[in-house]
């Protein structure tokens, strides 16, 4: 099992604003890192798959970056709209199949 | 593409009664499934690794004979929990990825919230 904290646990923006939150995870046996969007009544959708030390992805105005070194990866969003509103996950993969999930930043994007 | 299909999203059952909890990937195999438990106001609990034509691995503390999983087929994988008592009571999702071993994302299913009275 690996040991995965995500910070803030909740956060509440003004529309308009940027944003960031931290997952952090052991940095030994790192193989992959998956960030998760999760609305309410919904099901967890896929963000990113992110491999390298180094690694920046972006899709639309969500983008995140990986430092495997010391094991943390930032999530940032700009410009937060309403529709972003949703629980954020990242789950670290070791060396075997599994993923273990982060316990999620719940973000509330005020109108 | 990538769709998981849980079934049921929600269950209300008597105290000793056997649930099972069906996940099917819809329009690709899945050799691999996964099954996570959530309790309130906490994140994704990993359960087990349900592999297709062999036995689920089970993480550390999760009961064998309690939970019990079959991956029959390579787009079903069930997940029954047998004697169902109230502190079983919780959201069970399951997951799946294309290709096993790789770095594809996981496609969810939709969850299921079971409630024992």
């Amino acid at each position: 099992i690996l040991n995965v904290e995500q910070s803030p646990q909740s956060l509440h923006v003004q529309e308009g604003d940027s944003t960031n939150f931290t997952c952090s995870f052991p940095s030994s046996n790192f193989y992959a890192l998956h960030w998760y969007r999760w609305e309410t009544a919904k099901s967890p959708e896929a963000l990113f798959v992110m491999t390298l030390n180094g690694d920046e992805k972006k899709k639309g105005r969500i983008s995140a970056t990986l430092n495997t070194k010391e094991g943390y990866s930032y999530l940032y969003i700009k410009g937060s709209q309403p529709e972003d509103s949703a629980t954020y996950l990242c789950a670290p993969r070791g060396g075997g199949n599994q993923f273990y999930f982060g316990t999620g930043t719940s973000l509330t994007v005020i109108p | 593409g990538a769709v998981v299909s849980q079934h049921p999203s929600w269950v209300i059952c008597k105290s000793g009664t056997s649930v099972k909890i069906e996940c099917r990937s819809l329009d690709f195999q899945a050799t691999t499934m996964f099954w996570y438990r959530q309790f309130p106001k906490q994140s994704l609990m990993l359960m087990a690794t349900s592999n297709e034509g062999s036995k689920a691995t089970y993480e550390q503390g999760v009961e064998k004979d309690k939970f019990l999983i079959n991956h029959a087929s390579l787009t079903l994988s069930t997940l029954t929990v047998t004697s169902a008592h109230p502190e079983d009571s919780s959201f069970y999702i399951c997951s799946a990825s294309i290709r096993q071993n790789s770095n594809q994302p996981q496609h969810f299913g939709d969850g299921t919230r079971l409630s024992i009275l």
